[in-house]
Parts: structure tokens; sequence; C-alpha cells
């Protein structure tokens, strides 16, 4: 489980400002996600990748963009925080349907 | 797209005694199914899945049954410790596919 990390673990920002989530996995699996996890709403898909430079929307991306120019980073990028972006975003990687998750960054839009 | 339903949402048991936690999925065609258990404060981990071929699989004290008929499928704990408290998600890949969707969580309490 090292081998994928998330940084920044918490954050704070006020809305308006735009804000980069990263995620970095040391196991070159060609799969990554990104999820949004709050009270009521379980995990929810908002981005994933299926290699470098190929990426798909998901349940809920309105609000975010992401990139994947390397096959191990996929940053999440908040254009514009708004409050309902408050929440804990969770990575993950997949290799053969099972999928790993990261630690987590806690990020709360004031 | 594929929709998942569990249930209980919270299930509180007495140490020793067996969970059973349950899910629904909707698209016939979903082909494996894992189960995560997320601790307070963690991240989501991995704890037993299952492929759409077998009905069954154990590991030490969880299981996993599937119901393809029936599109269900359920995650057994027997012998509970207080370890064991935590949220359990279920959740669904739909065949061809490599999105999971998620059950909403079942919050686990082993009383002692």
């Amino acid at each position: 489980d090292a081998g994928i990390t998330q940084s920044p673990r918490y954050k704070i920002t006020e809305t308006g400002r735009q804000v980069t989530l990263m995620c970095h996995q040391t196991w070159s699996h060609s799969y990554m996600f990104w999820y949004r996890q709050d009270l009521g709403h379980g995990l929810r898909l908002i981005y994933y990748s299926a290699a470098a430079d190929i990426t798909d929307k998901g349940e809920v991306p309105d609000g975010y963009v992401v990139s994947r120019s390397k096959t191990e980073n996929f940053p999440l990028t908040l254009e514009s925080a708004t409050r309902s972006q408050t929440s804990v975003y969770f990575c993950a990687s997949s290799v053969s349907y099972e999928q790993y998750f990261g630690p987590g960054t806690r990020l709360t839009v004031t | 797209g594929e929709n998942v339903e569990q249930h209980p949402s919270t299930l509180s048991v007495q140490e020793g005694d067996s969970a059973v936690i349950k899910c629904t999925y909707s698209d016939s065609a979903s082909n494996y199914f894992p189960w995560y258990k997320q601790e307070l404060g963690k991240r989501p981990q991995l704890i037993i899945d299952i492929r759409s071929n077998v009905g069954e699989k154990k590991d030490q004290r969880i299981a996993v049954t599937l119901n393809k008929t029936a599109k269900h499928f359920s995650l057994h704990i027997t012998e509970t410790q207080p370890e064991d408290s935590a949220v359990y998600f279920c959740a669904a890949l739909p065949g061809g596919g490599n999105k999971l969707t998620f059950g909403t969580g079942t919050q686990l309490k082993v009383e002692l």
C-alpha cells in the first residue's frame, strides 16, 4: 500500500481558489481513479484513466479536471473550489480488476 | 449503468456472533464483486472479492457468496471481534468495464 501516495493529506482553501490534489503510484498500474467520499453517498467516481493521456468522466466530474502525462501520476484539479467540494478524496489504481486506494486527502473549502 | 444497493446501513453484533451484509446489483453482465473495509480515518482496503464464475469464496473468518440469478452477493463474518468494527463497502464491476460501482456502506459495530 505504500505504492500509492497522495498529497497533501489535508488542505484548507477558500472558495474560488484553484487546488490540485496529487496522486502517485509506483506499481505501474494502467488504471487510476479519483473518488470523493461524503457521508451518505459512499464512494463516487469523479474521473478515471486507462493509461497515460487517456482519461474519462465518472459519475460526478463537474468542477474537476484531470491529466495523466505519466503512468505513475494522476493529479486532480479543482479549477474554482466551491463549498460543495469539501470532501475526502481518494485516488486508486487497479490491476486485474483489483483496486487499491491511496491514503486520501481531506479537503475543506471555506 | 450499474446500481448497487447495500443493506443494512448499520449493524451491531455481540463479539463472537456472525455478521451478514447484503448487496444487490442491477447489471446482469457484472462479473466482479469486491468487498472493502474502511476503518475510521483510513483508506478502504480490499478484504475479499469474488468473480461471477464462483458461488462462494472463503478467507479465514470472512466469506462472500454470490447468487447470479437473484443478482445479489453477501459478506459473512464469523466469530466477530472488536477489530472487525468498521465500514464495509460492496462493489460491482460491469462486464467489459473497469469502473466499480460502490454500495453506500454498512457501519459494523462489534460490541464486547
